[in-house]
């Protein structure tokens, strides 16, 4: 059964702290890992990664995958009251579906 | 914004009644998707539309329905549902189903039955 399990479930950090969101996954046909932000209601889309050990980055926010290991992670630095939400891992599996995992609670404070 | 518009935001009914869901997006996209989020779960797909052609049913009761009658609009039809039904219904479109890109969701219809 394809899954993917994110861990912590949840976070609770200061401002200014860094955290890592881990993603793994056991799939049967990969094609794709994205990550996505929900801070209240629609989920917002942040990274896809198809290709392992390349670095994706915008502003604080990074993510790196590993197919050999089958795991991708999510780094936030220099957190913020608004990187507050639950951060979603999403496998694309090449069939026209993604399959999510049950996310990261982050509640930063400050 | 992310040009995808779902009404009603929140929707509570009986196990008898009957009502609907109803997406618009505003993005030219193709693929149209129906998500269900119960609290502690993954995202669920429910449905996947594509040009308005239903692709992938991924084993809903039929007491959820879906139409989708042009690429721009998906509604999701209720009848007799069961209290375990109660949950965020997310909708979303993408450019196409085979993904290259990202899905872009809208804000939910928060669903209570009683």
């Amino acid at each position: 059964e394809d899954k993917v399990v994110q861990s912590p479930l949840s976070l609770v950090v200061h401002e200014g702290d860094t955290v890592t969101l881990n993603c793994s996954y056991e799939v049967t046909n990969f094609r794709s890992l994205l990550w996505y932000k929900q801070e209240k209601k629609a989920p917002t889309f942040l990274f896809m990664l198809t290709s392992s050990g390349i670095e994706k980055k915008s502003g604080r926010l990074s993510s790196i995958l590993d197919k050999k290991e089958l795991f991708s992670i999510l780094n936030i630095t220099a957190t913020q009251t608004g990187d507050s939400a639950v951060y979603l891992c999403a496998v694309d599996l090449n069939t026209d579906k993604l399959i999510f995992g049950t996310g990261t609670r982050l509640q930063v404070f400050p | 914004e992310t040009g995808v518009t779902q009404t009603p935001r929140h929707l509570v009914m009986g196990m008898t009644n009957k009502k609907s869901l109803k997406c618009e997006q505003h993005l030219g996209h193709n693929a149209m998707y129906w998500y269900k989020q119960s609290a502690k779960k993954p995202l669920e797909l429910m449905f996947v539309y594509s040009l308005e052609e239903r692709v992938e049913n991924n084993s809903v009761p039929s007491r959820f329905s879906p139409e989708c009658p042009n690429s721009s609009h998906l509604f999701l039809h209720l009848h007799t549902l069961q209290p375990e039904d109660s949950a965020l219904y997310l909708c979303a479109s993408s450019q196409q189903t085979s993904f290259t890109g990202e899905l872009f969701f809208g804000e939910g219809s928060r669903l209570t039955v009683l």
